[in-house]
């Protein structure tokens, strides 16, 4: 069984439109990440949720939204999709104590044509 | 604020042989853990090895290991007896020990060549 899965896997989509991605992890974990990849592979975080609550939130535009209707879940909604929002999306969680490994998803790749 | 430098943009062995990759960090804190992740061609983050900074023994697990020096600040990664399936960006990445964020390098692209 997958850890932590990610659908879709590839998203392609035009400018304006609204996407979400869906993230589940079955690792009883506490805490959940969304990642964004560039296309120059550099990997910076944009949320962090533990137990449904909001606990890092780096400067990320307000299209995107995340959403945790329960712990082992953790999506991201994006409005008004961008040229710029192109890159590879990776969901992660850890258990949410001091300094545990984050294990990560599959990533989506989503295209904005 | 934070930082992790890759020095290494790309790097090939030939199989067999051993390599090891660069990594230094900025932190004026002294709490704090440092990973190694692999993405292959398929895309997955795995992670390599972790060390906790106030553990001075350097971590390993099978043909990888590390070399930690706190002082210098530096976190390299050797690979051992290096194979076919070890070829994948290389992330060396940061986390404070109060904090949730992980902060990545730019990683380091390893060709393991036949």
């Amino acid at each position: 069984d997958t850890a932590v899965s990610q659908t879709p896997k590839y998203l392609v989509t035009q400018m304006g439109n609204d996407k979400s991605i869906k993230c589940e992890q079955n690792l009883g974990h506490d805490t959940m990440y969304w990642y964004k990849q560039d296309s120059k592979k550099f990997l910076k975080i944009m949320f962090s949720y533990n137990n449904k609550e909001l606990i890092i939130n780096e400067t990320v535009p307000n299209r995107f939204s995340p959403k945790s209707p329960d712990k082992a879940h953790l999506n991201l909604h994006i409005n008004s999709l961008e040229l710029g929002d192109s890159a590879v999306y990776f969901c992660a969680s850890s258990p949410g104590a001091e300094g545990e490994t984050q294990y990560f998803g599959p990533g989506t790749r989503l295209l904005v044509l | 604020a934070q930082t992790v430098t890759q020095s290494q943009p790309e790097m090939s062995v030939q199989e067999a042989e051993t390599v090891t990759l660069s990594c230094t960090y900025d932190t004026s804190e002294s709490n704090y853990y440092l990973f190694w992740y692999k993405q292959p061609p398929s895309r997955q983050m795995i992670l390599v090895i972790r060390q906790e900074a106030y553990k001075q023994q350097n971590a390993t697990e099978n043909r990888f290991s590390v070399n930690f020096q706190k002082a210098a600040k530096s976190f390299s990664l050797k690979i051992s007896d290096s194979q076919l399936g070890d070829t994948a960006m290389y992330f060396c990445a940061f986390m404070l020990r109060r904090d949730d964020k992980i902060i990545f390098g730019k990683g380091t692209r390893l060709h393991i060549l036949p």
